[in-house]
């Protein structure tokens, strides 16, 4: 069975601290990796990860992917109070036998940036 | 534009009820996809639609009935829930095959069930 694990579960920090958020897996056939950033309702997407080694950057958010230890890294620099979320990280990977593929998700980082 | 659209955004409905969930995307993805989440929990897939044919069914309960009508609409019919099938339910879209390894998901707002 595929895995993803997210760690820590929650982190409380306050505005202008840097973050990282850590996400592990075990799947059979990897396809990609995924963080998206869920606040009430949709997650929305941050970064797609398929290569080791290069870093996706959008503003203050960075992440980064390690194939061959199974696991990636999502920064947040110079954090503010909107920053404020779950972070999702979520593996697609091959389902056996077919062509199909699907997301697993881990079960998130509660990120909560106090002013 | 990166926009899915789910209606409505709320819904209540007893265990007797008939309802139905729709999906809404035009982006020309050809991926369609239903996600369960109960609070604090993350999203677990229900449902893959590829090209308009269900391409993966998580041996979710009959009461459960998706449908793809065209490859801008999905619908999820509800009948004979149960109290504990309350959650936000949430569409997604992708472009499937074709994207290769660079198959982004986009998620909908979601519509949240509670059934009484």
């Amino acid at each position: 069975e595929d895995k993803v694990v997210q760690s820590p579960l929650s982190l409380v920090v306050h505005e202008g601290d840097t973050v990282t958020l850590n996400c592990s897996y075990e799947v059979t056939n990897f396809r990609s990796l995924l963080w998206y950033k869920q606040e009430k309702k949709a997650p929305t997407f941050l970064f797609m990860l398929t290569s080791s080694g290069i870093e996706k950057k959008s503003g203050r958010l960075s992440s980064i992917l390690d194939k061959k230890e199974l696991f990636s890294i999502l920064n947040i620099t110079a954090t503010q109070t909107g920053d404020s979320a779950v972070y999702l990280c979520a593996v697609e990977a091959g389902l056996s036998g077919g062509s199909n593929y699907k997301l697993t998700f881990g079960k998130g980082t509660l990120l909560t940036v106090n002013p | 534009d990166t926009e899915v659209t789910q209606t409505p955004k709320h819904l209540v409905m007893g265990m007797t009820n008939k309802k139905s969930l729709k999906c809404e995307q035009h982006m020309g993805h050809r991926a369609m996809y239903w996600y369960k989440q109960k609070a604090k929990k993350p999203p677990e897939l229900m449902f893959v639609y590829s090209y308009e044919k269900l391409s993966i069914n998580e041996s979710v309960p009959s009461r459960f009935s998706p449908e793809c009508p065209n490859s801008s609409l999905l619908n999820l019919h509800l009948h004979a829930l149960q109290p504990e099938d309350s959650a936000l339910y949430l569409c997604a879209s992708s472009q499937g095959r074709s994207a290769g390894a660079k198959n982004i998901q986009y998620f909908g707002a979601g519509t949240r069930l509670s059934v009484l």
